[in-house]
């Protein structure tokens, strides 16, 4: 069975650090990873988006994919407040018309 | 504003009611999904159409009801539900089945 794994949490740094997620996968046929924010109560939000080996930088966030590892992580510099939230990994199939799969979540807390 | 809308935001229904949840996106997209999260836990997947076809059904109960009469609207018709079908509701959509999802704000149930 197919699945992604995410430690839930709370990961908690102080303002102005350095946040770090990770998740790791099952399916190696796996082309397209996203990281989704949620806040408690809202919808998920798609943040980034990696389809190759590397990293992906937007802004504050780094996206980082090892595909032979089967790792993908976020990183968050300059942690703020704002950005306490629940981080869902997800990834596609290798299986055209399925849907794509989320990992349970981490949930980051950043303290002033 | 991701494009996808819901209503209602919120419902309380007695258990004995009849009601439906609505989704439309206005991206153009040619899958739309529901999920249920209930409190402070993950998203679960419980339907996928696909150009108008259910492609997934994650073995959920009969007394949740799909419907998607075109690409762009999904229903979940709801009927004798459970105190514990409770959650919040979300739709999403995508593309294609694999790609990307844009997911909506979401409907708040509460049954009684």
């Amino acid at each position: 069975q197919k699945e992604v794994e995410q430690n839930s949490g709370p990961l908690s740094v102080p303002e102005g650090a350095i946040a770090s997620l990770n998740c790791t996968y099952s399916d190696r046929g796996s082309q397209s990873f996203f990281w989704y924010r949620q806040y408690s109560g809202k919808s998920p939000e798609l943040i980034m988006s990696i389809y190759s080996n590397g990293d992906k930088e937007d802004g504050r966030f780094t996206a980082q994919l090892n595909k032979a590892s089967q790792y993908v992580s976020l990183l968050i510099r300059d942690s703020q407040p704002s950005d306490s939230a629940t981080y869902l990994c997800a990834h596609t199939t290798n299986q055209a018309g399925t849907a794509l799969i989320f990992g349970k979540g981490t949930t980051l807390s950043v303290s002033s | 504003e991701t494009g996808v809308t819901q209503t209602p935001r919120h419902l309380v229904m007695g258990m004995t009611n009849k009601k439906s949840l609505k989704c439309e996106q206005h991206l153009g997209h040619n899958a739309m999904y529901w999920y249920k999260q209930s409190a402070k836990k993950p998203l679960e997947l419980m339907f996928v159409y696909s150009l108008e076809e259910r492609v997934e059904n994650n073995s959920v109960p009969s007394r949740f009801s799909p419907e998607c009469p075109n690409s762009s609207h999904l229903f979940l018709h709801l009927h004798t539900l459970q105190p514990e079908d409770s959650a919040l509701y979300l739709c999403a959509s995508s593309q294609k089945a694999e790609d990307t999802q844009y997911f909506g704000p979401g409907t708040r149930l509460t049954v009684l």
